[in-house]
């Protein structure tokens, strides 16, 4: 069946890197995303993995490996702004190419 | 700026009562979309569209209905058979549905609670 899985919370410190992992399990992978959310506010299109191997966009990377069902998401020089819900999404070929989206991980700066 | 919006905010319903919420998108998307968000848990997808007249449930559809007379528009009833109403409900679209590195783009979402 369906399933992802990312950590509930992780508390990091300001300019330091954190890593927020994902593990799923779906039928027909066909790519994953990741989003940030800030409280009360829409998600916003972070990243984008179908191919294994890291993808890099400015302060945040992203990493797929396909045969592990493993992606993280790595955040350097952390900013107070970065505290955010960290939303882990795959696309499901088998469901009509829907997204199946994680609870989200809740990171917390700290000065 | 293209974009999509949401409206309202807040929204509050009484018992007995269908609501509707608005969707608006001006990026010429075609497939649209409605989730609900609870805390501790992940968007669920209420209903999809792909194209003008035409759209399909997703996992909890039960309680809701949508439209789909315009491309731009989405609208999403919830009906008093909905009986948890209580969530925030999001609205995104996307160009043709499952097409590579395209991203969802989401509206501010409307907070929905019963009186």
């Amino acid at each position: 069946g369906q399933n992802i899985d990312q950590p509930t919370e992780m508390t990091a410190t300001e300019g330091a890197i954190v890593q927020i992992n994902c593990t799923y399990q779906t039928s027909g992978f066909n790519g994953l995303f990741w989003y940030q959310q800030h409280a009360g506010e829409a998600p916003t299109f972070l990243s984008y993995n179908v191919l294994d191997g890291l993808e890099e966009k400015g302060r945040f990377s992203s990493f797929l490996s396909r045969s592990k069902g493993y992606s993280y998401l790595l955040l350097k020089e952390l900013q107070m702004k970065d505290s955010a819900s960290y939303l882990c999404a795959v696309r499901e070929r088998d469901s009509n190419y829907q997204l199946i989206w994680g609870a989200g991980t809740k990171l917390i700066i700290k000065p | 700026d293209g974009g999509i919006t949401q409206s309202p905010k807040y929204l509050f319903r009484k018992e007995g009562q269908n609501v509707t919420l608005s969707c608006e998108q001006n990026l010429n998307h075609d497939a649209m979309y409605w989730y609900r968000q609870d805390p501790g848990q992940g968007l669920r997808l209420i209903y999809y569209s792909q194209i003008v007249n035409d759209f399909q449930k997703g996992d909890i559809a039960e309680g809701y209905s949508v439209s789909r007379e315009k491309k731009e528009s989405f609208p999403l009833t919830v009906t008093s058979a909905q009986k948890n109403p209580t969530a925030f409900y999001l609205c995104a679209s996307s160009t043709i549905l499952g097409l590579h590195n395209q991203p969802q783009h989401f509206g501010d979402g409307t907070r929905l609670s019963i009186l």
